[in-house]
């Protein structure tokens, strides 16, 4: 069994600060991981994920994260965001064997931008 | 637009009623998903379908009956419905099944049931 832990629900930001949102996971056995965003009245889209390789990803918009085994952490970070970023973000585990089907969300982290 | 497409985008309903959520994709994946989303709850999968075959049901009650005549076409037909049924119903395809896939998502049916 595996789940993800998004501890926080909200974070609002000021535009053109840093801004990091926290994913802890836990799993039985080897991973990927993924994050997701959530435009208002959209569907999900990818961010990024890590299969294997450098911890370090980098995704779209300027996103990246850095996979942490040791603390079994995959948290998501922007240098400098902007009102355009305003969204709900999602991580997600999956093992690294199986089915989409084993495909674990968290609950979403709710980043709300202003001037 | 991420290639998949679903309607109606809300959709209001009475218990007794019947209704029917459709998702189309064209991106010429083999795989297919409905999602419920619930607000402060993490996404559940409720159905897959590899090749137009449903693979997974997660324990969704029969009221939820799903169908996929082509792999482009996902249907979910409800009926008898609860309010806990409310929610935001996600469609999403894949090349394939395997957990390193990224999935597309639709923008979501908003359902809301009296």
């Amino acid at each position: 069994a595996q789940s993800v832990t998004q501890l926080d629900s909200q974070v609002p930001v000021f535009e053109e600060a840093p801004v990091e949102l926290r994913c802890n996971y836990s799993s039985s056995v080897s991973v990927y991981l993924f994050w997701y965003v959530q435009y208002p009245n959209q569907g999900l889209q990818l961010l990024l994920k890590y299969l294997s390789g450098s911890t370090l990803v980098k995704g779209i918009n300027g996103f990246e994260a850095e996979f942490n085994k040791s603390q079994t952490s995959f948290h998501l970070r922007k240098p400098s965001v902007h009102i355009s970023d305003t969204a709900e973000y999602f991580c997600a585990v999956s093992p690294s064997t199986g089915t989409a089907s084993k495909l674990t969300f968290g609950t979403g982290t709710r980043l709300q931008v202003t001037l | 637009e991420t290639g998949v497409t679903q309607t109606p985008r809300h959709l209001v309903m009475g218990m007794t009623n019947k209704k029917s959520l459709k998702c189309e994709q064209h991106l010429g994946h083999n795989a297919m998903y409905w999602y419920k989303q619930s607000a402060k709850k993490p996404l559940e999968l409720m159905f897959v379908y590899n090749f137009k075959e449903q693979t997974e049901n997660n324990s969704v009650p029969s009221r939820f009956s799903p169908e996929c005549p082509n792999s482009s076409h996902l249907f979910l037909h409800l009926h008898t419905l609860q309010p806990e049924d409310s929610a935001l119903y996600l469609c999403a395809s894949s090349q394939e099944v395997t957990t390193n896939e990224k999935l597309f998502f639709g923008s979501g049916t908003q359902l809301s049931v009296l």
